[in-house]
């Protein structure tokens, strides 16, 4: 199946400061998502973006699907960000079921 | 609240004994997902629906798990004689029928937290 694979897997940072965090996958993509996961085991919703770019206030996210990779930009960072950020995809081969990656585990300090 | 709900939030049982859990999905999805998320690792796939068909099963499920959309709206996910392995975070999911061109939201349940003690 479609592998997915997330780096960096532990990030810590100051507030205010910016990062970014990559998701390579192994096949074509139908949909690919972007995941916060709070402490309480939530998953939020950042983005849908299976190509292109997009942008929802301090968050942006690009997808090169012909490179198969996805980047998640976080700026001017906040202790709330903090949590585990996921990067989820589905590919033809795998029908609808989303495979995601280990995740990125992200603490930000005040 | 429009999202999709999960309940009990948090059970505790002994080995050996059966649970269920319940996903109610967010109102006209007709899709409906259920994951299992263990300690330091991302979800994995168990079980969808379309409507109340179960069209595809992990090798996840073993046979002491079963899974039901009786009318095509809620679901529950039975395990039966569970065992310490059992223990993780059971996650609902639903989207909307997938669009023409392929695009399909997941949109997720705040999870069950199974302990098997």
């Amino acid at each position: 199946g479609i592998q997915v694979e997330q780096s960096p897997p532990d990030l810590i940072l100051q507030e205010g400061a910016n990062s970014t965090l990559r998701c390579n996958f192994s096949d074509s993509v139908n949909n690919l998502q972007w995941f916060h996961q709070n402490p309480w085991g939530q998953l939020i919703n950042l983005f849908y973006i299976p190509s292109g770019t997009k942008q929802n206030g301090r968050l942006s996210a690009t997808t090169v699907a012909t490179e198969r990779y996805s980047l998640l930009y976080i700026s001017s960072s906040q202790t709330t960000d903090s949590g585990v950020y996921f990067c989820a995809v589905d590919s033809e081969t795998s029908g609808s079921r989303l495979t995601f990656g280990e995740g990125t585990q992200l603490t930000v300090n005040p | 609240d429009t999202g999709v709900s999960q309940n009990p939030r948090h059970k505790i049982t002994k080995r050996g004994q059966n649970v269920t859990f319940r996903c109610d999905p967010i109102s006209e999805h007709n899709r409906l997902y259920w994951y299992r998320q263990t300690l330091g690792q991302g979800p994995e796939f168990l079980t969808y629906f379309q409507n109340e068909a179960q069209l595809e099963k992990s090798r996840l499920l073993s046979d002491r798990f079963s899974a039901e959309r009786p009318k095509g709206s809620f679901s529950t996910l039975e395990i039966q004689r569970t065992e310490q392995g059992d223990s993780a975070m059971y996650l609902c999911a639903s989207s909307p029928k997938r669009l023409a061109g392929g695009q399909e939201t997941q949109y997720f349940g705040p999870g069950t937290r199974l302990l098997v003690l």
